[in-house]
């Protein structure tokens, strides 16, 4: 079964700062896309970005880019320029094949 | 277009009580999911639909717990004779199956507290 591991259950960063969240996933598939979910205090789970493991280059939604390194099996998220309402917990997210493998996620603090 | 809705947002009941929860998802989603996500845990898949056929079930998912999709439109999940450990909140999330990726958008989540 496939498996996705949060290591970093809380993280702090700085206003306008940078940071990356870290996440691992296990698979023996070849094809399959990764995802990133951001879940904001008592407000519902919005997708940040995905990945899809035949695609080579990084994705990347403005502020927020990956660092997808296949043969590791790690999927990283990098927030650029942080700011006050990126604040939420963030949970990286395997699809395994129609549903959704989250990791326990990382509370993110962004310090003005 | 609205987003994915659920009702109702809070529910406390009694242990041994029924409850019913209710998905309404994006118009021309055909697929839907539940999740269940316990304080401090991701979401962790209990089932899906797509349209009104259940494709696939956890082992999370007790004998306990139903799920119906009537009509391939909205879906309602039911615990019967709940217990203190079904307190969680309950995640819907729709999707549409045409064509990759089969991005997932959530609801808000129904937040169950067992007493």
């Amino acid at each position: 079964a496939q498996t996705v591991t949060q290591s970093q259950p809380e993280m702090s960063v700085q206003e306008a700062e940078t940071v990356t969240l870290s996440c691992t996933y296990d698979t023996s598939e070849s094809d399959y896309y990764l995802f990133w979910y951001k879940q904001p205090p008592s407000r519902q789970m919005i997708l940040v970005i995905r990945q899809e493991a035949y695609k080579q280059q990084n994705a990347t939604e403005n502020r927020f880019s990956v660092n997808f390194q296949k043969a590791a099996k790690s999927f990283s998220l990098k927030i650029s320029d942080s700011q006050l309402g990126d604040a939420a917990m963030y949970f990286c997210a395997y699809r395994s094949p129609e549903k959704l493998v989250f990791g326990k996620g990382t509370k993110l603090t962004v310090n003005p | 277009d609205t987003g994915v809705s659920q009702d109702p947002r809070h529910k406390i009941t009694k242990r041994g009580q029924n409850v019913t929860f209710r998905c309404d998802p994006i118009s021309e989603h055909n697929r839907l999911y539940w999740y269940r996500q316990t304080l401090g845990q991701g979401p962790e898949f209990l089932t899906y639909f797509q349209n009104e056929a259940q494709l696939e079930k956890s082992r999370l998912l007790s004998d306990r717990f139903s799920a119906e999709r009537p009509k391939g439109s909205f879906s309602t999940l039911e615990i019967q004779r709940t217990e203190q450990g079904d307190s969680a909140m309950y995640l819907c999330a729709s999707s549409l199956a045409r064509d990759k990726p089969y991005e997932q958008y959530f609801g808000p989540g129904t937040r169950l507290t067992v007493t």
